[in-house]
């Protein structure tokens, strides 16, 4: 199994353009999520996903797009860049069980993005 | 509301000092998971341990240990005999169960950065 995927691992972007940062997974994960690394705030949520079809906000999901069409594929989308989403982002994926149990979260490599 | 702090920014220890890494956490629900990751230089997420809160034993797994007690809400981190190899950034994380499923968050500290000095 490759496991998370995330591409591209880096990326320079003028503020105002758009683009989308991939992620993808093959361990029949229904949980996915992306998460923003900032220094010294830890790892926020963006958005994520419990399943196919269906998606909700995190912590901090203004700027950002998400849609799942698959199991897979969790793409993220940034609809107008600004120099305040220079981050590292990471795509995570686990089991959703059910009863209450919170599953492991395993994650991407990361996608480091830079706004210009 | 879910918190979870990581009083200590950095740490610096001469190889083969023992560490621990101090992990506090907050919430109003009865179950709930605890995870601790790893993040070395190379900047990748390694997952470490898993803890419920139904679950108070403490565990070892080589030279890491981890103590949960729920009395004072906290989740420390051992590394026992720390090796160049244990510098990183040590990032505490908790997510919430509610209901018949969960929605999965992970709220994460602010992380720990470990340096091993040799």
């Amino acid at each position: 199994n490759a496991g998370v995927t995330q591409t591209p691992k880096f990326q320079v972007l003028k503020t105002g353009q758009s683009m989308t940062l991939q992620c993808a997974q093959d361990m029949n994960h229904e949980y996915m999520s992306w998460y923003r690394q900032d220094p010294g705030m830890g790892l926020r949520l963006i958005h994520y996903s419990v399943g196919a079809g269906i998606t909700d906000q995190g912590e901090v999901p203004n700027g950002y797009n998400v849609s799942r069409s698959t199991t897979e594929d969790f793409p993220l989308r940034l609809l107008s860049a600004a120099p305040s989403q220079t981050s590292v982002y990471f795509c995570a994926s686990s089991y959703k069980r059910t009863g209450g149990i919170a599953d492991t979260q395993y994650f991407g490599p990361g996608t480091r993005l830079t706004v210009l | 509301a879910q918190k979870v702090t990581q009083a200590q920014t950095e740490i610096s220890v001469v190889e083969k000092e023992d560490v621990t890494l101090d992990c506090v956490y907050e919430t109003r629900d009865t179950t709930y998971y605890l995870f601790w990751y790893k993040q070395p230089p190379s900047g990748e997420l390694v997952f470490l341990i898993r803890r419920n809160s139904f679950d108070e034993q403490n565990e070892i797994s080589g030279r890491y240990s981890w103590n949960f007690q729920k009395s004072t809400s906290s989740f420390n981190f051992t590394i026992t005999a720390s090796q160049v190899v244990d510098s990183a950034v040590y990032f505490c994380a908790l997510s919430e169960a509610r209901g018949s499923g969960n929605t999965g968050k992970l709220i994460f500290g602010q992380g720990t950065t470990l340096q091993v000095k040799p």
